[in-house]
Formats: C-alpha cells, structure tokens, sequence
C-alpha cells in the first residue's frame, strides 16, 4: 500500500548511457514533482505536473525529460549522462499545484554514474 | 524570492533534552511552511506544516514549531530527545508557481546516549 513509488531504488551506470527512473502514486493526486538531492543533501525542484501537463521546468538540462502517461505516473528519462548527475532523485506528489499542500515522497533513486 | 535558511548545519543534543532547530524565512507574502524530517536512506515524512491556522503547530513524534512573523521565524521543538529522532530535519516554504517547495540547506540532528 505504498503511497509514492520510485524504480528502482538503485542505478549504477556508465556516463554516456541513457537511463528512466519510474514514480508511481496511489493516493489519487493531480499533481507529482521530480527533486534532485545533491551529495551536501540540498533538495532542489526540477520538474512538476498537474494532471500530466507540465506545470514547473526549472533550469535542468535538456538532457533531463520528464514524462507523464497519466497523473499517478511522473517518469524521468536522462540522456547521455554525465558524472554530475549522480544523485538521488526524489519523486513526490499533492493533491494539487495550489501552495500549502504537503507533499508526499517516494523513497528516492539513487543514481551513480561512473 | 521565496527562500528559506537553516541555521545549523548539524546539532547535536543528549538524550532527553530540549530539541531547538532553527529556521528562517523569506517570502513577500504570507508564507506556507513546511518542516519534513528524512531518516537515512529513505524519502522525506512530513512533521508539521504552517497554513496560517495557528501560529503553534503540532505535529509528529512529540515535534512543534511556533510561526513568528515578527521574527520571520518557524523554529522546530521537541521537549525530550530520543534515540530515534537523530535524522536530517528539513524546513521548506511553499510559494511560486504550482506548490513549488523551496528547501533550506538541512540539519543533521544527532542524538547522544
């Protein structure tokens, strides 16, 4: 019954490789956030959608492409990636784009590019 | 500019004192405030949060915080430490476009037995 889902938890890869990490949430939220927590811990907003349109773009590289098929579902494809991306992604979710709605996340993507 | 500070990149309390982590806001309007703790490994739980209700909210695990406007000021308490409180506490505000969460920088909170 978990309410935020990422997979996978881990992602080992070579740079240059292109990789998805998938979130899934079950509690019937229309909007869902993709985080990037750096190697100090600082949590920074990349993407988010309210009912799978693009609502939140800030300055992430266009090799970062979000994708939503449907508003429990928020995946994150990267190209060509490169030492700096390694990270742990955080997927989230609210019940709506209106400020004052907590979010919830999911467990994280752990991200090691070699 | 929405923004939130932490100060205090690490605290360190014994076990069974007071528990004081520190945040300071920056918003033009009136601010939604958000305290979330993340236990290693894992996402971030929400422990309170500030929608101008009250200004002494409670949450979680024995944890409140107490909204400041004069201070700017949304300080995080617990009376009593325990073991298991020792985590990374964060402070967020929520403001811009679409509940975009601004976070502070984290505090290491370390309890010792």
């Amino acid at each position: 019954d978990t309410a935020v889902s990422q997979t996978p938890k881990y992602l080992v890869t070579q740079m240059g490789n292109d990789k998805s990490i998938k979130c899934e949430q079950n509690l019937g939220h229309d909007t869902m956030y993709w985080y990037k927590q750096d190697s100090k811990k600082f949590l920074k907003i990349m993407f988010s959608y309210n009912n799978k349109e693009l609502i939140i773009n800030e300055t992430v590289p266009n090799r970062f492409s979000p994708k939503s098929p449907d508003k429990a579902h928020l995946n994150l494809h990267i190209n060509s990636l490169e030492l700096g991306d390694s990270a742990v992604y955080f997927c989230a979710s609210s019940l709506g784009p209106w400020n004052g709605n907590e979010q919830f996340f999911g467990p994280g993507t752990r991200l090691t590019v070699l | 500019a929405q923004s939130v500070t932490q100060l205090g990149s690490h605290v360190s309390v014994s076990e069974g004192a007071l528990v004081l982590l520190r945040c300071n806001y920056s918003s033009s309007v009136p601010p939604y405030l958000f305290w979330y703790v993340q236990y290693p490994n894992q996402g971030l739980q929400l422990l309170l949060k500030y929608t101008s209700a009250a200004t002494l909210v409670k949450g979680i695990n024995g944890f409140e915080a107490e909204f400041k406007k004069s201070e700017t000021s949304f300080h995080l308490t617990k009376p009593s430490a325990h073991m298991s409180d020792a985590a990374e506490y964060f402070c967020a505000v929520s403001a811009g476009t679409g509940n975009q969460f601004y976070f502070g920088t984290g505090t290491s909170l370390t309890v010792i037995p």
